[in-house]
């Protein structure tokens, strides 16, 4: 499976834009790239997607590099509430790879 | 809320007794998912079933016993744990397997097990 790495933390300040980067050099050209976020003491839950182009929902934006070998996260005006541990899978649309697999991921603290 | 329901929140139970976890989804979703997370690890698969059959044992043990009656419940029988197996047991539902392209997986708020 190709894997993912994350910063163990970062830190923002509230109503600041937050960029979580995520490498993902071994990606594959079917692996969808998702994230995650995990709030204290909550089950993860989805955040948003993307294969090649980069994407916009109410939560966040994605922004994935050309080569998609790394993909950012951005969050454009934290909120205290944002904070928690925000994890990036690659998610392959072939075969039966339908685990999510999580990493350590990035803790996020919002600083008031 | 996230549509999956577990319970119950928090459960203490000595390692001889058998207790059951409860999950429900009213999603229409056809798989589901028990999630393992210990303190300070990252979340591990445990099982994962799709149109109500087992697809996946990822080598949990036996004490372990997993069961899903119909696509909106899932259940996780527990009996002689071990302490070590005091964590954070998450139960998530998604539609379809192996669609990553549109595969949203929702997560329940978890059972917070401790084991005496």
């Amino acid at each position: 499976d190709a894997k993912t790495t994350q910063p163990n933390s970062m830190e923002s300040n509230e109503e600041e834009p937050v960029h979580l980067p995520c490498n993902h050099s071994t990606i594959s050209g079917t692996d969808y790239i998702h994230w995650y976020r995990q709030l204290p003491s909550q089950g993860p839950e989805y955040v948003i997607h993307g294969l090649t182009s980069n994407v916009n929902n109410r939560m966040a934006s994605l922004a994935i590099a050309e080569d998609r070998k790394s993909s950012t996260l951005i969050l454009h005006r934290a909120t205290l509430r944002d904070a928690a541990v925000y994890y990036c899978i690659l998610l392959n649309s072939g075969g039966s790879n339908y685990k999510l697999t999580f990493g350590k991921g990035t803790l996020l603290t919002v600083n008031p | 809320e996230t549509g999956v329901t577990q319970t119950p929140r928090h459960l203490v139970m000595g390692m001889t007794n058998k207790k059951s976890l409860k999950c429900e989804q009213h999603l229409g979703h056809n798989a589901m998912y028990w999630y393992k997370q210990s303190a300070k690890k990252p979340l591990e698969l445990m099982f994962v079933y799709s149109l109500e059959e087992r697809v996946e044992n990822n080598s949990v043990p036996s004490r372990f016993s997993p069961e899903c009656p119909n696509s909106s419940h899932l259940f996780l029988h527990l009996h002689t744990l071990q302490p070590e197996d005091s964590a954070l047991y998450l139960c998530a539902s998604s539609q379809g397997l192996g669609r990553a392209q549109n595969t949203e997986a929702f997560f329940g708020q978890g059972t917070r097990l401790t084991v005496v």
